[in-house]
């Protein structure tokens, strides 16, 4: 079955840091670019960032950069976000998903993050 | 990167077509054939309904198609049915190897 099944996340306070995983199952993981997507409660969504399918680049949103850290793990299909100097504007749900065709045609659950005193 | 400017809202009735546009720039969907658009439904990750401006993946309705001119993509849906409510999102890449979403624009079947 093919899926993308999301872990981490939760309360955190301002500044603190938090990691979100997620795990690929039934496709080629490492042949496909991985993203991250977040939305804010009540609001649209908005791209975070992506990993090329080797690792080799990862490219973040302007809000992120220097603060979040996108990597994977090819041999254990493994994708991971890690937010530092959390804000309360990263309060959201976030969600991986996988490239194809210029576009995301897999997405995990979702998972959610606060971040509040 | 500013975001792609959708409608914030559209309706219409059973059996009527609605066109859902997205506007954006020569930085992103005038330059690139890499516009999606998605569905989404309240607590739920979205959906891809459209890929590449107007792909459509396997298991998703004919209703729905998609184009594209100049800085604007358009998704339109045909046929409407109650199950088609929900918010719709475009993407694009852009020439800064990034994406960027539309606003969305919440679907309402009367």
């Amino acid at each position: 079955q093919v899926l993308l099944v999301q872990s981490g996340g939760g309360v955190v306070q301002p500044g603190k840091s938090l990691v979100l995983s997620c795990a690929a199952s039934g496709f080629m993981f490492s042949a496909y670019s991985m993203h991250w997507v977040r939305q804010a409660p009540g609001k649209g969504l908005e791209w975070v960032a992506v990993i090329w399918d080797d690792g080799s680049k990862k490219l973040y949103v302007d809000s992120v950069k220097g603060r979040f850290i996108i990597s994977r793990d090819n041999s254990r299909n493994t994708l991971s976000l890690q937010l530092n100097s959390l804000r309360a504007d990263d309060t959201a749900v976030y969600f991986c998903a996988k490239e194809f065709g210029g576009g995301f045609d897999l997405w995990g659950q979702g998972t959610k993050v606060s971040v509040s005193s | 990167q500013s975001a792609l400017t959708q409608p914030a809202s559209v309706s219409g009735s059973p059996g009527q077509s609605i066109a859902i546009s997205c506007t954006g720039s020569n930085s992103d969907i005038g330059n690139y054939n890499y516009v999606s658009w998605y569905q989404q439904h309240p607590g739920k990750a979205p959906k891809v309904m459209i890929y590449a401006v107007s792909n459509r993946p396997s298991g998703v309705s004919n209703r729905f198609s998609g184009s594209k001119s100049g800085n604007t993509a358009s998704l339109t849906i045909s046929g409407l049915q109650a199950e088609d409510e929900g918010d719709y999102y475009c993407t694009s890449y852009t020439n800064n190897n990034t994406w960027v979403f539309g606003g969305g624009t919440r679907l309402t079947v009367l």
